[in-house]
């Protein structure tokens, strides 16, 4: 398989359920990140990990809580969300954090949270 | 926010070019524009950047003006398959991967 893989596509959670969402990139790439995007809102930046540290995080609530336990592999893990967190979430990788080059993006997970 | 503006939507007739402007008057010398599109239900998918000079590739040209306060996105020959949201974006190497997203234009290609 190639690119950047999402799982699941698609997530129904209640407010108190705990979930995660994986990300794998096949691309060798040392850079991942994850952004969010609502209904009617631009793409927003969440995370940026560079070498599974991370590097970047955007005023993101402690209810969302990443982990990176290897350049290839990016969780999000959920806990106690809210219904107005229900959006598209994006992963993406890229060579190297910072660097002039493109981000690949995975498919993403339409997540409603209920 | 985003340092770009873009029109709302366009339209494009099957077969010709599509040309997608966008304004970033208040570019920094050390910043690049990028393109990506987002097909509907899908990641953005990078299309091309450039920081002074035309750049050209497989999918699209990008034409920047001398003072850099412009660009245009052009695809030679639109297909219906390039109807999706393009985002036109500025940004600074060693900005950690920021890209900043703004709203987009959302092309529509018509048979």
């Amino acid at each position: 398989e190639t690119g950047v893989t999402q799982t699941p596509r698609h997530l129904v959670m209640g407010m108190t359920n705990k979930k995660s969402l994986k990300c794998e990139q096949h691309l060798g790439h040392n850079a991942m990140y994850w952004y969010k995007q609502s209904a009617k809102k631009p793409l927003e930046l969440m995370f940026v990990y560079s070498l599974e540290e991370r590097v970047e995080n955007n005023s993101v609530p402690s209810r969302f809580s990443p982990e990176c336990p290897n350049s290839s592999h990016l969780f999000l893990h959920l806990h106690t969300l809210q219904p107005e967190d229900s959006a598209l979430y994006l992963c993406a990788s890229s060579q190297e954090a910072g660097e002039v080059d493109e981000q690949f993006f995975g498919p993403g997970t339409r997540l409603t949270v209920l | 926010d985003a340092k770009t503006t873009q029109p709302p939507s366009m339209d494009c007739a099957e077969g010709r070019a599509a040309n997608l402007p966008c304004n970033h008057s208040t570019i920094s010398g050390n910043e690049y524009v990028y393109w990506y599109r987002q097909i509907h239900s899908q990641g953005p998918q990078y299309i091309i950047h450039g920081l002074k000079n035309n750049e050209t590739n497989e999918m699209a040209s990008l034409i920047i003006t001398e003072d850099r306060k412009s660009s245009t996105l052009i695809l030679p020959h639109a297909t219906l398959r390039d109807t999706a949201v393009y985002y036109c974006i500025v940004r600074a190497e060693g900005s950690q991967g920021n890209l900043i997203f703004g709203k987009g234009t959302k092309l529509s290609v018509k048979p």
